[in-house]
């Protein structure tokens, strides 16, 4: 079965201060792909990143980076100097290539990032 | 830029009602979802259409029927409205066949179940 972990449900940080999400997969499968996306407090969802299970390398944008590192099933992002506009819950997912490509999620972890 | 289009936005039912949620998508993607989000769970999958003519269950069906009407639409509908279907719904589309395919996400549908 495959199952994603966002262990921290709640972070609270200060503006320009670093803060890393963390997240923690689970999947038998050899391929897959692994995705974050951002809920801010208007409600939708915005896709961040995607990463398949063949690239371990780190990515990048801007101040957002994220860790993939297979060895620990996990995949962990990391904002920079962080701004009150990334307040949000940010989310995890997983998808397979069995069982009909269903995409599974984490249950979210809400950042808050005070002036 | 319309992307995922869902109605309505909000809605207020009593138990025993029925009501349907409808999904539009313009971006030609070939699959579509149903998601409710529940505080502390996540997004659950619903129901899923691979491609237009099929339907499949996803982690939590019971109570829900759907519809692909065409390739664009895929309605969800709630015949007898239980409190326990209180929850954020989202419809989602994307291209079919390929594993990395993003999901894009609708803005959310509000439903509460007196």
């Amino acid at each position: 079965a495959q199952k994603v972990t966002q262990a921290q449900t709640e972070i609270s940080v200060v503006e320009k201060e670093d803060v890393t999400l963390d997240c923690v997969y689970e999947t038998r499968d050899t391929t897959y792909y692994l995705f974050w996306y951002k809920q801010p407090p208007s409600g939708e969802l915005v896709f961040l990143i995607r990463r398949n299970s063949f690239d371990e390398q780190n990515e990048i944008s801007g101040r957002y980076s994220w860790n993939f590192q297979k060895s620990t099933s996990s995949f962990n992002f990391t904002i920079t100097a962080s701004q009150v506009v990334d307040s949000a819950v940010y989310f995890c997912a997983l998808r397979g290539n069995t069982g009909g490509f269903k995409t599974i999620f984490g249950a979210g972890t809400r950042l808050f990032v005070k002036a | 830029n319309a992307g995922v289009t869902q109605t309505p936005k909000f809605q207020v039912l009593k138990t025993g009602q029925s009501m349907t949620l409808q999904c539009a998508q313009d971006m030609n993607h070939n699959s579509m979802y149903w998601y409710r989000q529940d505080p502390g769970m996540g997004l659950r999958l619903i129901y899923y259409s691979a491609s237009e003519g099929t339907t499949d269950k996803g982690e939590v069906p019971n109570g829900y029927n759907v519809s692909r009407l065409n390739k664009r639409e895929f309605s969800l509908r709630l015949e007898s409205a239980a409190p326990s279907q209180t929850s954020v719904y989202f419809c989602a589309s994307s291209e079919m066949g390929q594993l990395g395919n993003t999901i894009y996400f609708g803005e959310g549908s509000w439903l509460t179940v007196v």
